[in-house]
């Protein structure tokens, strides 16, 4: 089954611990994203990469990391997460647009963060 | 910048009706995909209906429609004979920079009534 994967789906932590949020998509997609979600500011992007070895910053990636050393994973990395770090995370993937595809994003489940 | 503008936070439509949704965008590039995605309340992200900018026709999927205006910056949701199920948060969104920038729109949650 095509699918996005994240892990965990949630989480309780604490200020300044280190945390990684997986992500695996089976699609062979060359575009996976990752966004935040926030009551009343919709969903914001963190970082993107367009393929291996190539990332680059969203609209909000302050506190925030990613690598991308293989096509299927982009995990997301909070060296040192902050309470306003707290947030509905989600990963999506797609094809690169173009005139064989929309550029249809798969997202993920999410992964709801709690930093105390 | 791209911008998505959704102007209502919430709706209500009583079931069998239609119902419209609004979304107005704003980008610089000539080349864009328009897109809705559905949030139900589990939470996740379900694509309904895309919008290529040089898609001279309106798009339809099953019981959703987009209302495609190039002129006025907009890509509004139709959904038709509403139902119970739709009931969920929508948003809108845009795909631009040849495919690496998407921004999404505040969204706009519809409550479908008996």
């Amino acid at each position: 089954e095509a699918q996005v994967t994240q892990n965990p789906r949630y989480l309780i932590t604490v200020t300044g611990k280190k945390l990684t949020v997986t992500c695996s998509q089976n699609m062979n997609h060359e575009y996976m994203s990752w966004y935040r979600q926030d009551p009343g500011l919709g969903l914001r992007q963190i970082y993107y990469s367009m393929n291996v070895e190539v990332t680059d910053k969203g609209d909000v990636p302050e506190g925030y990391k990613v690598s991308r050393k293989e096509k299927r994973n982009f995990p997301l990395i909070l060296e040192s997460p902050s309470p306003n770090q707290t947030s509905l995370y989600f990963c999506a993937s797609s094809l690169r647009p173009g005139q064989a595809n929309t550029g249809e994003l798969f997202f993920g489940e999410g992964s709801r963060l709690t930093v105390l | 910048a791209q911008k998505i503008t959704q102007t209502q936070p919430g709706m209500f439509v009583q079931e069998k009706e239609a119902v419209t949704l609004d979304c107005t965008y704003d980008t610089s590039d000539q080349s864009y995909g328009l897109f809705w995605y559905k949030q139900p309340s589990s939470g996740e992200m379900i694509f309904l209906i895309y919008q290529g900018s040089y898609d001279e026709q309106n798009a339809t999927e099953g019981r959703y429609s987009l209302n495609f205006q190039k002129a006025r910056k907009s890509a509004n949701l139709v959904i038709s004979a509403s139902q119970l199920g739709d009931s969920a948060m929508y948003f809108c969104a845009m795909r631009t920079g040849g495919g690496n920038k998407l921004t999404f729109g505040t969204g706009t949650q519809l409550k479908v009534e008996l």
